[in-house]
């Protein structure tokens, strides 16, 4: 069965400064990974995906991510940090492909300091 | 323009009565997704629907149903047998060949 593990439920990073937010995945085939955001009483927005093609995954908003294969996992990050980027962030992981479920970790909630 | 729209955003309901929330897309996707969000849980699968008249239950489908009798709608009905109803329910599509589900904007119910 697949799962994901976000460690941690909130980060704080100064405005500026980088941003890592963490993803490890559990999955008994070759997964397809996806990072969502959530601002406050909204849905979800996808930021990137990864889907067996290129490692290094860019997304929207500066934000990228990279398939570890080796360390399951796939980070998320961004070399500096704005105001805007505080929401919250879901790692989901797929097994199917297309049309098929997800599965989401639990979610961090990103502040920035001014 | 396309999207998924999620009505009400805000619903408030008494313990014991039934409440349909609403799903629509015009994205012409095959699937469609409903989700529970807590705070600090994440999102929980309720039910699924990759064609119109099917459907299969999620990890947390106690208490809840939903039909598909339209490509474009996925109703999910909160009956009075889910113990714990409050929370904020996001549905989903998905299309052919797309990997990634695209999210309504929800419904927050609150049962008291």
């Amino acid at each position: 069965a697949q799962s994901v593990t976000q460690l941690g439920s909130h980060v704080s990073v100064s405005e500026g400064a980088l941003v890592l937010l963490r993803c490890n995945y559990s999955s008994s085939v070759p997964p397809y990974l996806f990072w969502y955001v959530q601002y406050p009483n909204q849905g979800l927005q996808l930021l990137l995906k990864y889907t067996s093609a290129a490692t290094l995954v860019k997304g929207i908003n500066g934000f990228e991510a990279e398939f570890k294969k080796s360390e399951t996992s796939f980070h998320l990050t961004k070399p500096s940090a704005h105001m805007s980027d505080a929401a919250e962030y879901f790692c989901a992981v797929s097994e199917s492909g297309a049309n098929s479920k997800l599965t989401f970790g639990k979610g961090i909630t990103l502040s920035v300091r001014p | 323009d396309g999207g998924i729209t999620q009505s009400p955003k805000y619903l408030f309901r008494k313990e014991g009565q039934n409440v349909t929330l609403s799903c629509e897309q015009n994205l012409n996707h095959d699937a469609m997704y409903w989700y529970r969000q807590d705070p600090g849980q994440g999102l929980r699968l309720i039910y699924y629907s990759q064609i119109v008249n099917d459907f299969q239950k999620g990890d947390i489908a106690e208490g809840y149903s939903v039909s598909r009798e339209k490509k474009e709608s996925f109703p999910l009905t909160v009956t009075s047998a889910q113990k714990n109803p409050t929370a904020f329910y996001l549905c989903a599509s998905s299309g052919p060949g797309f990997y990634e589900q695209y999210f309504g904007p929800g419904t927050r119910l609150t049962v008291t």
